[in-house]
């Protein structure tokens, strides 16, 4: 049974660094054709992908805002991390990691909000 | 960037009745090496995650109810679910995962009448 929970803080400043965990289990980040996804949804929008992570470390990120943007994974610990540097209030949202098998995110964490407030 | 175009953006139906929701891609999803259509559709109930219904534009998630189907090809998709039921009341999603970045329509919300 595949499962993702997501945690880090619920509010920040701007120009703060935002760390998000994602962890999960039912499955191995060493899987071929496994990774790992991110992405947010601002209240009463469309989801946006933000970056995902492989099996073999390859990384993808959206264009805007790639140079924020860092994703890592440990797969001992069964968690990948994205770091988002400088948020603004435009960056609030809810933040989903997401399992992905051969490019279909088909297991979503339940989500976590993040509030960018100052 | 693949942009991803959903119509209509609401849709309220009777109970028992078929909707039908559009999706339409900037470029083309189908990867002429394997014949497939990079397109998911996810339904999304409030305070919830986006669940996924259909990938490679037409095969059905495990679990999910026969009357949700999927079809398509190339630009121009379509989610058609037969007689509709109160716990479809959802907003759904299309998606592309041709190449990042990732993008999914802009929703189409369902409603009962």
């Amino acid at each position: 049974q595949i499962t993702l929970k997501e945690s880090g803080p619920t509010l920040l400043k701007p120009t703060q660094t935002l760390t998000l965990t994602c962890t999960f289990s039912g499955f191995s980040l060493s899987t071929t054709g496994v990774g790992v996804g991110w992405f947010r949804q601002p209240p009463g929008e469309a989801p946006e992908w933000l970056a995902v992570v492989d099996w073999n470390d390859e990384k993808a990120y959206r264009p805007s805002p790639k140079t924020r943007l860092t994703i890592t994974k440990d797969t001992s610990k069964n968690q990948v991390v994205l770091i988002m540097a400088n948020v603004d209030p435009v960056d609030t949202a809810t933040y989903y990691c997401a399992h992905r098998h051969w490019n279909i995110f088909d297991y979503w964490g339940q989500g976590t909000l993040v509030t960018v407030s100052s | 960037d693949i942009v991803m175009t959903q119509s209509p953006d609401s849709l309220a139906l009777s109970l028992g009745e078929r909707a039908t929701i559009n999706c339409k891609s900037s470029q083309s999803l189908l990867y002429s090496s394997n014949n497939d259509n990079y397109l998911a559709w996810y339904q999304q109930k409030p305070g919830h995650p986006p669940k996924l219904l259909i990938y490679w534009a037409s095969n059905r998630d495990s679990g999910v109810p026969d009357r949700f189907s999927g079809s398509g090809s190339g630009t121009d998709f379509t989610l058609t679910i037969t007689s509709l039921q109160a716990e479809d009341v959802a907003v759904y999603y299309c998606q592309q995962y041709y190449s990042p970045p990732y993008a999914f329509g802009q929703g189409t919300k369902l409603e009962i009448k």
